[in-house]
């Protein structure tokens, strides 16, 4: 059973669009919510992380929008670049997990000039 | 310089054979991790280890061991490599204590088990 769960393998923007990409999640505990970019041929490296005591959590062109009650997050990505196709991962923790971080299944972002 | 080292980046066994994947990293960091990334999946936590033989499975352990016996090393064995083993694994650390750490990959080991 899929914890953390990634609402599309794929998405493609053209350059300068919003790009929106959907996370929802099982486990009413996790409190931590952390986004993961990865290259291809490179390990993912974080981009943006919230937790759950906030519903927002901006960083540039970035921005993570959290319902609690819904239990899903969504990536905003503003004006949208070449140079940020890549693989997003929306990833999930809780306190009692013992450090464990639990990934979705990825989304592959293109973005077209 | 905050990096995580992976060898082999890339390696081709046959079935059956013992594989050894090794990670490295300079961060003095306490916890470090075993993940495989597979299309459509993401990446599975395979194991854990808080420190030096502190070690925890994690949701795919079977088939794997692990050992840790300097803080900055942690090391994948595979006994007896078996086809559906074929995969890219990525070592990662992170600083110990609560959850909400940052972690650290290395590039991937990318396995091909024919």
């Amino acid at each position: 059973q899929q914890q953390v769960r990634q609402s599309s393998q794929s998405l493609t923007v053209w350059e300068g669009e919003t790009a929106i990409l959907n996370c929802s999640y099982e486990n009413s505990a996790f409190d931590y919510f952390p986004w993961y970019q990865q290259f291809p041929g490179e390990g993912p490296a974080l981009l943006i992380a919230i937790r759950s005591v906030s519903d927002k959590k901006e960083d540039g062109r970035f921005t993570i929008f959290f319902n609690k009650r819904e239990k899903n997050l969504s990536l905003h990505i503003k004006d949208s670049q070449p140079g940020d196709s890549a693989t997003y991962f929306c990833a999930a923790s809780a306190p009692s997990s013992g450090q464990k971080l639990v990934f979705g299944q990825g989304t592959i972002l293109k973005v077209y000039l | 310089d905050m990096k995580v080292t992976q060898m082999p980046r890339y390696l081709i066994k046959r079935m059956g054979e013992n594989v050894l994947l090794e990670c490295g990293q300079d961060m003095s960091h306490e916890t470090m991790y075993w993940y495989r990334q597979d299309p459509g999946l993401g990446l599975q936590l395979i194991y854990i280890s808080y420190d030096v033989d502190s070690n925890s499975e994690g949701d795919i352990p079977k088939g794997y061991r692990v050992s840790r016996k300097k803080r900055e090393h942690f090391s994948l064995i595979l006994d007896s490599a078996k086809t559906n083993q074929t995969s890219v694994y990525f070592c990662a650390s992170s600083f110990g204590g609560n959850s909400g750490n940052t972690l650290y990959f290395g590039e991937g080991s990318r396995l091909i088990v024919v």
